[in-house]
């Protein structure tokens, strides 16, 4: 089935670190790939999304591009800030027809220091 | 705009005994989920509504959860009888329609833990 694999954490960094964090997925169809962001204490909250290849979601400095030909959606922030520090989760929806549900990675904690 | 409503927050049991859940999506979202996630995973979907019709129940272990969402709003997800490894959080998201690329709404979830 469809699955999504994603870096193993904790990572730990500087403040004005650059982070990388890697996804990859495994699906039959054409799905649309999502990153979320659970703060401290929050619920889980959308922090972006790309629908279709080659698309880039961008959203709090964070980017990531949709890459077909080698199946990932690594999130990436050039400089991170102390308010960054979260678990991240990667996720793809839809890669079937009226299949929508969000197949989630494991997710990753960031830990950022000051 | 009011977020996605869930009650409890926490909520300890004992095994064997019933639990409930309620949920409350955004006003106007066809689309209603409840997700299960243990400590240390990624939220597993155990049911999918769309209005009040069930889309997706393939996970869900129908010995002991049920879920129903009445009028196609309000959803509640029940537990009977609970199992020491149903110990997690359940968390409710909404989506304006079900499609790819859809942003999904996730409420704060409802924390469990079963002694």
């Amino acid at each position: 089935g469809d699955s999504v694999t994603q870096m193993e954490g904790p990572v730990t960094l500087s403040e004005e670190a650059f982070l990388t964090i890697n996804c990859t997925y495994t699906a039959t169809g054409y799905p649309s790939l999502f990153w979320y962001v659970q703060y401290p204490g929050e619920g889980l909250q959308l922090l972006l999304k790309a629908t279709k290849a080659d698309d880039k979601g961008s959203n709090k400095g964070f980017e990531a591009t949709y890459r077909k030909e080698t199946t990932s959606f690594h999130l990436e922030k050039g400089s991170v800030q102390v308010s960054d520090s979260a678990v991240y989760f990667c996720a793809l929806s839809g890669a079937r027809s009226n299949d929508y549900k969000l197949s989630f990675g494991a997710g990753t904690t960031v830990t950022v220091r000051a | 705009e009011a977020g996605v409503a869930q009650s409890p927050r926490y909520k300890i049991i004992e095994k064997r005994q019933s639990v409930a859940f309620w949920c409350n999506p955004i006003s106007g979202h066809a689309t209603l989920y409840w997700y299960q996630q243990i400590l240390g995973q990624g939220p597993k979907l155990l049911i999918q509504f769309q209005n009040n019709g069930v889309v997706d129940d393939s996970q869900l272990p129908k010995d002991r959860f049920s879920a129903e969402r009445l009028k196609g709003v309000d959803s509640t997800l029940k537990i009977q009888p609970a199992k020491l490894e149903d110990s997690a959080v359940y968390l409710c998201a909404s989506s304006h329609e079900a499609g790819t690329g859809e942003t999904q709404y996730f409420g704060p979830g409802t924390r469990l833990l079963v002694l």
